[in-house]
């Protein structure tokens, strides 16, 4: 258990619709990322950050966003949903971003 | 130039035998290199990570072996076993991006009893 948890684990839904993943961070972690698992694009990162700031970004969709509250928990939110949206999203969080990432156990979103 | 790239896709090894894994890079600001191993239907776990100034780092029965020049490093698993069986991930990160990991493709283990 790295200490990282997300919720839902399983979320099907239907185009056109909006989602919202949630993640804690491990105790004390003030970073949190948020990567996305496709067969055909394996992982990828999608954004980070930091204390409540937006540190970095990836190729992470308009369509998405994605925020961290004071008490450092994060959410990212999916709209206007396609099939390709369909994959794993895994959130990890890290000490600093100079750190190792721990990662959650994902939440797998299908879109129907 | 930010890829990393992962070799082979996938590796059947006998138990007892060493399984070795091989990933190489372009951009020399990397600074970190993590590998991850991720059971199905589980989120990927941190293995071992090196960082450039060191040529190897052995945990257990897990080595990162790292060659700057060429820009490759490796991870080699000795006396493998069944349990070992999982994907494994390679990545990279450079502090100023933030430290978002870039992955490679990741390589199917398989260790046969």
């Amino acid at each position: 258990d790295s200490g990282v948890t997300q919720t839902p684990k399983h979320l099907i839904t239907a185009t056109g619709q909006r989602v919202t993943l949630r993640c804690s961070p491990r105790s004390g972690d003030l970073s949190v990322y948020w990567y996305q698992q496709s067969l055909d694009q394996g992982l990828q990162f999608l954004i980070q950050y930091y204390n409540g700031e937006e540190r970095a970004k990836g190729n992470i969709l308009e369509r998405f966003s994605a925020q961290q509250f004071p008490d450092l928990h994060s959410e990212l939110n999916l709209s206007s949903l396609e099939l390709g949206d369909s994959a794993l999203y895994f959130c990890a969080s890290s000490a600093s971003s100079v750190h190792e990432q721990f990662f959650g156990p994902g939440t797998r979103l299908t879109v129907l | 130039q930010q890829q990393v790239k992962q070799s082979p896709q996938s590796l059947i090894v006998q138990k007892g035998g060493i399984s070795i894994i091989n990933c190489a890079y372009e951009n020399t600001a990397f600074d970190y290199f993590p590998w991850y191993q991720q059971f199905p239907g589980k989120g990927p776990a941190l293995l071992i990570a090196i960082r450039p100034d060191v040529s190897e780092k052995k945990e257990g029965r897990f080595t990162i072996s790292f060659n700057k020049s060429a820009k490759q490093f490796s991870l080699h698993i000795m006396d493998s076993q069944p349990g070992d069986s999982a994907t494994y991930f390679c990545a990279a990160s450079w502090y100023n991006q933030g430290g978002k990991l870039i992955f490679g493709q990741g390589t199917e283990l398989s260790v046969k009893p």
